[in-house]
Parts: structure tokens; sequence; C-alpha cells
């Protein structure tokens, strides 16, 4: 059964300050997502990663996948207040249904 | 809008009533997925359908709980005899079968179930 924990489960950091959250999954999958959710709304689509190497970034956030250790990471560089909200990577095995980790819920303060 | 749309927002039912959920997918994909999310959790897939074929059902998906994808457009989904375990966000998501694409959710339904 696969499975998908991340780390931490919580984090507060303050704006301007660097820092990551790890995703690590249980059996070698095809794809990675991360996703945003802000409270009581739904889920937007960050990135895919592909492949074992891939890296992306958008803005502040940057994601990156290492298949052979089954772990992939969201590095936040100098966040801002309009980070905060909980962040869920996904994985799923050749187009089937995604397999989410518990989330990690970012609070960005002054 | 082009992207995945749900009805209703917020539904409040009495324990042992029925409701049923609507999902439209983004119009030229042909999977469709609903997953269930509880507070402090992230979503747990219930059940998905290629056009209208329903390919797979969580061991979530209790005798209660029914989906329909009846012409591979727009799915429903019933849940039967209401508990208040049910309360939670209903997400529906849709997708292409291309080797590269995401799942676009949607804003979800919120049961509560008094």
């Amino acid at each position: 059964e696969l499975k998908v924990e991340q780390n931490p489960l919580f984090l507060s950091m303050q704006e301007g300050k660097n820092y990551t959250i790890y995703c690590n999954y249980s059996t070698t999958s095809d794809r990675l997502y991360w996703y945003r959710q802000d409270p009581g709304k739904s889920l937007e689509s960050l990135f895919v990663l592909l492949s074992n190497g891939a890296v992306k970034q958008e803005g502040r956030l940057m994601a990156s996948l290492d298949t052979k250790a089954r772990l992939s990471t969201l590095h936040i560089t100098a966040a801002v207040h309009d980070l905060s909200a909980t962040y869920f990577c996904a994985v799923d095995i050749k187009n089937t249904p995604l397999v989410f980790g518990k989330g990690t819920r970012l609070s960005v303060i002054a | 809008d082009t992207g995945v749309s749900q009805d209703p927002r917020h539904k409040i039912t009495k324990r042992g009533q029925n409701v049923t959920f609507r999902c439209d997918p983004i119009s030229e994909h042909n999977r469709l997925y609903w997953y269930r999310q509880t507070l402090g959790q992230g979503p747990e897939f219930l059940t998905y359908f290629q056009n209208e074929a329903q390919l797979e059902k969580s061991r979530l998906l209790s005798d209660r709980f029914s989906a329909e994808r009846p012409k591979g457009s727009f799915s429903t989904l019933e849940i039967q005899r209401t508990e208040q375990g049910d309360s939670a966000m209903y997400l529906c998501a849709s997708s292409m079968t291309r080797s590269q694409d995401t799942q676009y959710f949607g804003p979800g339904t919120r049961l509560t179930v008094l």
C-alpha cells in the first residue's frame, strides 16, 4: 500500500526566512504533485514532478524529486505572508488516484 | 469559467437523510475522481471514472455511497442514510489520461450531518 508522509505538519516561519518541507513516499511512483490549499478552499496545483532529479520553480517556491530516495522537497525562499496555506504532496502510480500526505500547515509571520 | 464545478457548495442535513452532489469536470477531461477530506487531513480517494465507466472504488466507499457518470460528462455522488461521520468536504477532480496531466480540483461540497 502506497503511503505518503510529510514533515513537518505545522510550520511557523518568519517573513524573509527560508525553509524546506519534506515528502517521503513508500513505493516507486510515476508522478509527484504539490498542491496548495487555503482555508475553506479547494486545492490548487503547484507542481508536477515526473522524473528523478526534476526541479521546478515558481516564484519563491521550488520543488525537487529524488526517486531513488523516494523523497520530494518543497523549498520556500524568503517567505512572505501570502504563502501562508496548507501544502500537500501527492503521489500516483500509473495514472491511478492520488495518495496524499497529511499536509503541512504553513504560517508566515512578520 | 472552464474549471471543475461542484454543486451545492454547502449542504446541511439531518442524520438518516439522503444527499446528492454534482460535479461538472473540465469539458475535455475523460477522467473524473471523487475524494473526501476531513479537517486537518489530506484528501482521501473514494472512486473514479474514465468516461462513463467506474474503474475503481475505495474501501472507504461503503454501500451507502454510490456514484454515477451516465454520459461520461458530469457525475453525481449520492450518500444514503447519512451519518455524522459522513461530515466532510467532498472534492471532485478531473484529468486527461496523458502521461503528464495533473488532476484539477473543484471547489468542493462541504457536508454537515446534524
